[in-house]
């Protein structure tokens, strides 16, 4: 079975800061990998698709890269409404249990 | 723009079954090019994935819930259903629906319902 493990599950940093996610799988998953943003009491959203592909309407300062088994989501230089949490999605299989990463917690510092 | 909303009872009884609908606007479900999704989250933990289906009604399980879970669709209306039997309170969770593009992404989603398990 395909695991996926998305660290750090918690992270804390200051406007302006840039930080890294990372999302690594335990087989090979070319770039059937997503990224969304959940912010308090909201549904997720998707933000970037193909492990590199930002959506329509999604700031700049989000980027992803990776393909094979790692993958990490950038925020350049974070906006207060960045805070949020982060979660990692795989295509590859079939939905299952291992769809998801854990997620990361975005806190300000 | 495509919009999901879900429905359905905010309480149910432990061994009782869920029931919630989907309700696609702006769109037709009528479409090959997507399945319909459930995911679920309990208070203060991760997304976890329960199932979808396609146009043709096949549908893919999360192998935790399989034996509890069916999702079907209704063309006529416009919307997918999700029933899971026998809950207990483990079950209480936000239940999102959501579009689903096969080797792609979860690209719209409904607002979420909150479901209690509880007597």
């Amino acid at each position: 079975d395909l695991q996926m493990t998305q660290s750090p599950s918690s992270l804390s940093a200051s406007v302006g800061d840039r930080v890294t996610i990372t999302c690594r799988t335990s087989q090979t998953i070319s770039t059937y990998l997503n990224w969304y943003q959940q912010r308090p009491g909201k549904a997720p959203k998707l933000l970037i698709q193909a492990a590199s592909n930002l959506q329509s309407g999604v700031p700049s300062r989000f980027s992803g890269s990776g393909s094979g088994t790692e993958f990490t989501l950038t925020i350049s230089s974070l906006q207060p409404e960045d805070f949020a949490t982060y979660y990692c999605q795989q295509s590859y299989t079939t939905p299952g249990m291992s769809t998801f990463g854990q997620g990361t917690k975005l806190e300000i510092k | 723009q495509v919009q999901l909303q879900e429905s359905g009872p905010g309480l149910v009884k432990p061994s009782q079954t869920l029931s919630l609908t989907c309700n696609v606007s702006g769109d037709s479900i009528n479409t090959a090019t997507y399945y319909w999704s459930w995911i679920r989250q309990p208070a203060g933990k991760g997304l976890e994935y329960i199932g979808r289906v396609f146009l043709s009604g096949s549908t893919n399980y999360n192998p935790s819930l399989k034996s509890r879970v069916t999702i079907s669709i209704d063309t006529s209306k416009n919307q997918f259903s999700l029933k899971l039997t026998s809950v207990t309170a483990a079950d209480t969770a936000v239940y999102y629906c959501a579009r689903d593009r096969p080797y792609s992404s979860l690209d719209q989603w409904g607002q979420g319902t909150l479901v209690t398990v509880s007597s």
